[in-house]
């Protein structure tokens, strides 16, 4: 089945610092998407990006599929930008092929 | 729109009752699936519904049975609650070009 690594596992930033999350996975991407739990635990939508890159403010990504990795960049951080960024793909470990197998994550802290 | 909406929001249960978990979506999304995430991790697949009328297994299934009322509705059943079901579940869509998927807020459970 897919298997999903994220790194760093945790990360703390002074607030304006910018930060590059990496997830790799181990099959071809044909659905990748980045999220980023919040403290109260809502699931919010960064990034559908199987490959190429896109930007979104201050918050961009990257996916080079041939080389199976994912980057998420976050600049001049904000506290809000605290929280879990996951990222995910289509298929799991039990072999279907319509879910997401989700990394466990990347664990933000901004400090003021 | 209100996109995925999930009832109840929080439960708590003894060992050994039944509950069942509902979710909504207003998307027009052929695809449902129910999630759950245990402390410190990604969110694992349960099962989910390709279109109405159907149901699959996901990676984390036993214990567990769902319904796909209709192509808004898609419920997640615990008849007899363990305590390694104490989780919180969350409940998602998918649709669109690139079949992303968009999830609910989440229903925290506990079993005493």
């Amino acid at each position: 089945g897919i298997q999903v690594e994220q790194s760093p596992p945790d990360l703390i930033l002074q607030e304006g610092a910018n930060s590059t999350l990496r997830c790799n996975f181990s099959d071809s991407v044909n659905n990748l998407q980045w999220f980023h739990q919040n403290p109260w635990g809502q699931l919010i939508n960064l990034f559908y990006i199987p490959s190429g890159t896109k930007q979104n403010g201050r918050l961009s990504a990257t996916t080079v599929a041939t080389e199976r990795y994912s980057l998420l960049y976050i600049s001049s951080s904000q506290t809000t930008d605290s929280g879990v960024y996951f990222c995910a793909l289509r298929g799991y470990s039990g072999g279907g092929a319509d879910g997401l197998t989700f990394g466990k994550g990347t664990h933000l802290i901004i400090q003021p | 729109n209100a996109g995925v909406t999930q009832t109840p929001k929080f439960q708590v249960l003894k060992t050994g009752q039944s509950m069942t978990l509902q979710c909504a979506q207003d998307m027009n999304h052929n695809s449902m699936y129910w999630y759950r995430q245990d402390p410190g991790m990604g969110l694992r697949l349960i099962y989910y519904s390709a279109s109405e009328g159907t149901t699959d297994k996901g990676e984390v299934p036993n214990g567990y049975n769902v319904s796909r009322l209709n192509k808004r509705e898609f419920s997640l059943r615990l008849e007899s609650a363990a305590p390694s079901q104490t989780s919180v579940y969350f409940c998602a869509s998918s649709g669109g070009p690139h079949n992303e998927q968009f999830f609910g807020p989440g229903t925290r459970l506990t079993v005493l």
